[in-house]
């Protein structure tokens, strides 16, 4: 589980500010997602990466963007942050198995 | 896409007593199918996965059942105790899909010692 980092591990923003959460894996894994997870909604995913350069939606990609131009590092951008992304974000990362791999999480409130 | 139905919402039992949490999922085409734990404040953790050629699996205490033709799977864990309370999420995915999961919405199982 160390192998995926996250940071911050808290954040607290203004409406209409501009973040970026990081993610690092140091497994050289393929796959990369970031998921939210909020009470009531379980986890769902907003974007993923398949490597580096390719990234696609998810089921919740509306107010967020990524990029992965380097293998390890998958961040999300929230370009403009409203009240509604107040949420734990969720790294996680995979290779050729199934199994996923989560990071420690990022707690954002947007005030 | 798909959807994922996870049920109880909440679960409470006496330690040494059973727990089985159900799921059910829409899509046909889903053949991979994990159980995550996610204790307070912590990232989830897999405990036990299940893929479609397979019915049933168990590790120790847990198991994993999977009813294809009715599009359901439940996790049973057996002889709980109190460290097993937590939040439980069942998801399903898509081989060809890049492996996405679906979750569903978690479990809170409680055992009260």
């Amino acid at each position: 589980d160390a192998g995926i980092t996250q940071s911050p591990r808290y954040k607290i923003t203004e409406t209409g500010r501009q973040v970026t959460l990081m993610c690092h894996q140091t497994w050289s894994h393929s796959y990369m997602f970031w998921y939210r997870q909020d009470l009531g909604h379980g986890l769902r995913l907003i974007y993923y990466s398949a490597a580096a350069d390719i990234t696609d939606k998810g089921e919740v990609p509306d107010g967020y963007v990524v990029s992965r131009s380097k293998t390890e590092n998958f961040p999300l951008t929230l370009e403009s942050a409203t009240r509604s992304q107040t949420s734990v974000y969720f790294c996680a990362s995979r290779q050729t198995s199934y199994e996923q791999y989560f990071g420690p999480g990022t707690r954002l409130t947007v005030t | 896409g798909e959807n994922v139905e996870q049920h109880p919402s909440t679960l409470s039992v006496q330690e040494g007593d059973s727990a089985v949490i159900k799921c059910t999922y829409s899509d046909s085409a889903s053949n991979y199918f994990p159980w995550y734990k996610q204790e307070l404040g912590k990232r989830p953790q897999l405990i036990i996965d299940i893929r479609s050629n397979v019915g049933e699996k168990k590790d120790q205490r847990i198991a994993v059942t999977l009813n294809k033709t009715a599009k359901h799977f439940s996790l049973h864990i057996t002889e709980t105790q109190p460290e097993d309370s937590a939040v439980y999420f069942c998801a399903a995915s898509i081989g060809n899909a890049g492996n996405m999961l679906t979750f569903g919405g978690g479990t809170r199982l409680m055992v009260k010692p």
